[in-house]
């Protein structure tokens, strides 16, 4: 079982809508989570990090930390079809110069106009 | 604003050759990354650094080495590169807080 589970979708929705990408993961030791965007033959732009559970918002953009289940969302409000790109959840323990993050594989996101 | 730089978007290289892909950041950061990804297995790490001339292996070491001689600077060396190598490599530095400031990406072909 790998570490973080990410559906890779592809995902469509229309242009308007309350789109909700996921993330579950298996090592509780984790308590920094992240969400990059990736457009195509680009690199991963960070999005938004949030320290272990509850809600973040910035603008459209919704990151939700679910500890006791390990299940961590991203959602995004009146979705554009500029956000159509691959969004990719990432996540580490705290503490240790040397933590790499354990990235998810992705999900590919399209907003149709 | 952050900014991580890759020396080249695009590179054609041939099988045996030696292959140098260079990184800088402008953030002061200690800890950088090399990452390789690849359709259906996501980004895996390659080697990372957290310190001048510190460095650690990733998760697929073999056939690359780095090289860490200045704090900005992030080297990754493919010694013999094979078909096998291509693929889109990413190079990330380390923020405050854990997370990672990537560069545009280098996709290498290697025929």
């Amino acid at each position: 079982q790998k570490e973080v589970e990410q559906d890779p979708g592809p995902l469509s929705v229309p242009e308007g809508a309350i789109v909700s990408l996921n993330c579950t993961y298996s090592n509780s030791a984790f308590q920094y989570f992240m969400w990059y965007r990736q457009y195509s033959r680009k690199g991963p732009e960070l999005l938004m990090y949030t320290y272990s559970s509850g809600n973040k918002e910035d603008g459209r953009f919704t990151a939700q930390v679910d500890k006791s289940s390990k299940y961590i969302s991203l959602f995004i409000r009146d979705s554009q079809p500029s956000d159509s790109a691959t969004y990719l959840c990432a996540m580490g323990p705290y503490g240790g110069a040397t933590n790499k993050l354990i990235f998810g594989t992705g999900t590919l996101l399209a907003v149709q106009p | 604003d952050v900014k991580v730089t890759q020396s080249s978007r695009y590179l054609v290289k041939r099988t045996g050759e030696k292959v140098f892909l260079e990184c800088v950041q402008d953030m002061d950061h200690e800890n950088m990354f090399w990452y390789r990804q690849d359709p259906g297995l996501g980004l895996r790490l390659i080697y990372f650094s957290y310190d001048v001339k510190m460095k650690e292996k990733g998760d697929i070491p073999e056939g690359y080495s780095v090289s860490r001689e200045k704090k900005e600077r992030f080297s990754l060396i493919l010694e013999s590169a094979s078909t096998n190598q291509t693929s889109m490599y990413l190079c990330a530095s380390r923020g405050q807080i854990y997370e990672q400031y990537f560069g545009p990406g280098t996709r290498l072909t290697v025929t």
